[in-house]
């Protein structure tokens, strides 16, 4: 069955500090991988995922299908990026992918401190 | 961009009633819709994935008598907690994939949640 673990339930750094969430996947197949971000009192939204190749808010993720991990990295954290991060992932793409349910990680819950 | 609206944003009832909680994609048609329960600083946990004219999928250990899941419509899909009690109270979020390209999987839209407090 897939799975995804983020290891670290909290992550707490300094502003300006580099920070680093873990997400570990297991998949067989071609996974497609996602961070969501949930800042504080506002819901759940996307923040990237793999196959977009981009940087949201100098967040980046990249696919280590070696290490079946999907790291989301900045190097220099704000304050701002305090927030509840989830690592998701799902099998197939394609419309029909729609319909299929994500695999959620635990989270981590980042406090980035002034 | 898409929404999903949830209704209500938090409900108080009282145990042994029962609790409706709606889901609507706003501009969009969602076939499918996912129900989640959030503790507090805690995982988001799936409870169920909602298919528009037939039966929901619950996943593993969710009562499906408890919450029944209607989804009559392209654009809405219903929670109904039954017979609430204390342990029901919790966060009660749900998404829709969200219109996308083809061959790419859509980004889920969720909405802003139901804080359920059953006394």
């Amino acid at each position: 069955a897939q799975r995804v673990t983020q290891p670290e339930k909290l992550l707490s750094v300094f502003k300006g500090a580099p920070v680093e969430l873990k997400c570990n996947y297991s998949y067989s197949g071609s996974p497609e991988l996602f961070w969501y971000v949930q800042y504080s009192r506002q819901r759940l939204q996307l923040l990237l995922r793999h196959i977009s190749r981009e940087s949201i808010k100098g967040f980046t993720a990249d696919l280590n299908k070696g290490e079946t991990s999907f790291h989301l990295k900045k190097p220099f954290a704000q304050e701002e990026d305090s927030a509840m991060y989830y690592c998701a992932s799902g099998g197939g793409t394609g419309n029909a992918g729609n319909n299929r349910k994500l695999i959620w990680g635990l989270g981590t819950s980042l406090a980035v401190n002034p | 961009g898409a929404v999903v609206s949830q209704h209500p944003s938090w409900v108080i009832c009282k145990s042994g009633t029962s609790v409706k909680i709606e889901c609507r994609s706003l501009d969009f048609q969602a076939t499918t819709m996912f129900w989640y329960r959030q503790f507090p600083k805690q995982s988001l946990m799936l409870m169920a994935t909602s298919n528009e004219g037939s039966k929901a999928t619950y996943e593993q250990g969710v009562e499906k008598d408890k919450f029944l899941i209607n989804h009559a419509s392209l654009t809405l899909s219903t929670l109904t907690v039954t017979s609430a009690h204390p342990e029901d109270s919790s966060f009660y979020i749900c998404s829709a994939p969200g219109p996308g390209p083809l061959g790419l999987r859509a980004p889920l839209h969720f909405g802003n949640g139901t804080r359920l407090t059953v006394t």
